[in-house]
């Protein structure tokens, strides 16, 4: 099976902060790759998603961003952080969306 | 729209009592259904999934789940609960949109275990 790393596991930044948020996956080649938010009940909302390496493709306008430099690794990103990033990012891989999808163990940011 | 529903967000249960999250999903086709659990602070696991054949499905750690096209559902069981099943569940379906699947998430149900 798939095992995913997310770092870091909790950050607080301040309004306006840059933002660098990173997955690997291991045990799996040319995985689909995807970054979900988290928040208190509102269930999993899909932020990005990646079949390929420079693929990306957003599911949400925002100020958030989403790269794939290399095939196992995926980054979540913003320039300038707002309090309404806040929230339990999580990143997930997996073959094909009928396949199951391998999460990480999230990260907890605090926008404040 | 295609969507899943969850309807009961918070429930609470003794130890050893009989368990039922309820699941409505919103979808032209045979939808493909799973339910995930996470425990708190902690990424999700899938439980069980439903493809095809058999409505009844069997999961990890003794759940279960039925596939019920008349009533749009797809409830997740367990004839007795234990204290570690305490956490979030979430109910998916794949979605298809733009030529593209993804996978759509309930927003949980929360389970409370009582001693």
């Amino acid at each position: 099976s798939q095992t995913i790393h997310q770092w870091p596991a909790t950050l607080v930044q301040p309004v306006g902060s840059p933002l660098s948020l990173e997955c690997t996956v291991e045990g799996t080649s040319n995985p689909n790759l995807y970054w979900y938010r988290q928040a208190a009940g509102r269930g999993l909302q899909l932020l990005f998603y990646s079949v390929g390496i420079g693929q990306i493709s957003s599911e949400v306008p925002q100020n958030l961003s989403a790269s794939r430099p290399q095939d196992r690794q995926f980054i979540l990103s913003s320039k300038k952080l707002l309090l309404s990033d806040s929230g339990f990012y999580l990143c997930a891989s997996g073959l094909a969306a009928y396949n199951e999808q391998f999460f990480g163990p999230g990260t907890r940011l605090t926008v404040l | 729209a295609q969507s899943v529903t969850q309807p009961d967000i918070h429930i609470t249960v003794s130890e050893g009592a009989s368990l039922e999250l309820r699941c409505n999903y919103s979808y032209g086709a045979t939808p493909y259904l799973f339910w995930y659990v996470q425990s708190p602070g902690q990424g999700l696991q899938l439980l069980l999934k439903y493809f095809s054949g058999d409505t009844l499905v069997q999961g990890i750690k003794g759940f279960e789940a039925e596939f019920k096209r008349s009533q749009s559902s797809f409830n997740l069981r367990k004839p007795s609960v234990h204290w570690s099943d305490a956490a979030e569940y979430f109910c998916a379906v794949v979605l298809t949109q733009g030529g593209s699947e993804k996978l759509v998430f309930g927003k949980g149900t929360k389970l409370t275990v009582n001693p």
